[in-house]
């Protein structure tokens, strides 16, 4: 089956850290475009950070230095280092897959569930 | 870089049409060919439903139907029935290697 599965969120305190993970299944992360997207408790869609399949890696302005995407290949599994985190960084992150093959056309043809990560003291 | 714009709402009755717009830039919406939109249920992930401007992916009822004229692009809802009630997001290239969503627009059956 193919899917995505998300976990590793949970409340930090600000000024923390953590690690997401999205496993994959089905296809491979390596051959294709790789986003974390997040959404704010009652809020809309924000992009976060794209990894090509080329290694290519590029931030949102709002997590840029702070947040780090990477992949795995022999666990097929795509990463969001998340440091320095601050109050406003909570949201649902998901994990999805972009279907297409090149970087002006994108669209996420794969969604994960999510998973909710809460920064509060 | 900024969200796109969407009206917040939008309603019909059943059997009815709705379109929902989104207005953008010539840097996003406008300077390239392509905008894809999303149906997200209270509770669930994202779905994709229109991609590069009108395609629908397998499975997408073609009721569902978008068009882009200059900065803005539109997702047509036809034959409303009582699933199609949902936020619904487009999404486009902004440049620099980032992408925008828009701000989303509730779509509610009467």
């Amino acid at each position: 089956e193919v899917q995505l599965v998300e976990t590793g969120g949970g409340l930090i305190q600000p000024g923390g850290s953590l690690r997401l993970s999205c496993a994959a299944s089905g296809f491979t992360v390596s051959g294709n475009y790789m986003s974390w997207v997040r959404q704010a408790p009652g809020k809309g869609l924000e992009w976060v950070s794209v990894i090509y399949s080329g290694g290519s890696t590029y931030y949102a302005d709002s997590v840029k230095g702070r947040f780090t995407i990477s992949r795995d290949n022999s666990k097929n599994t795509l990463y969001l280092q998340m440091n320095s985190l601050r109050v406003e960084d909570t949201a649902v992150y998901y994990c999805a897959r972009d279907g297409s093959t090149s970087v002006y056309d994108c669209y996420f043809d794969l969604w994960g569930r999510g998973t909710l990560v809460t920064v509060s003291s | 870089q900024s969200a796109l714009t969407q009206p917040p709402s939008a309603s019909g009755s059943p059997g009815q049409s709705v379109t929902i717009s989104c207005t953008g830039t010539s840097s996003d919406v406008g300077g390239y060919k392509y905008v894809s939109w999303y149906q997200q249920h209270p509770g669930k992930a994202p779905k994709l439903m229109i991609y590069e401007v009108s395609e629908r992916p397998s499975g997408v009822p073609d009721r569902f139907s978008g068009s882009k004229s200059g900065n803005t692009a539109s997702l047509t809802v036809s034959g409303l029935q009582a699933e199609d009630e949902a936020d619904y997001y487009c999404s486009s290239y902004a440049g620099s290697n980032n992408y925008v969503f828009g701000t989303g627009t509730k779509v509610t059956v009467l």
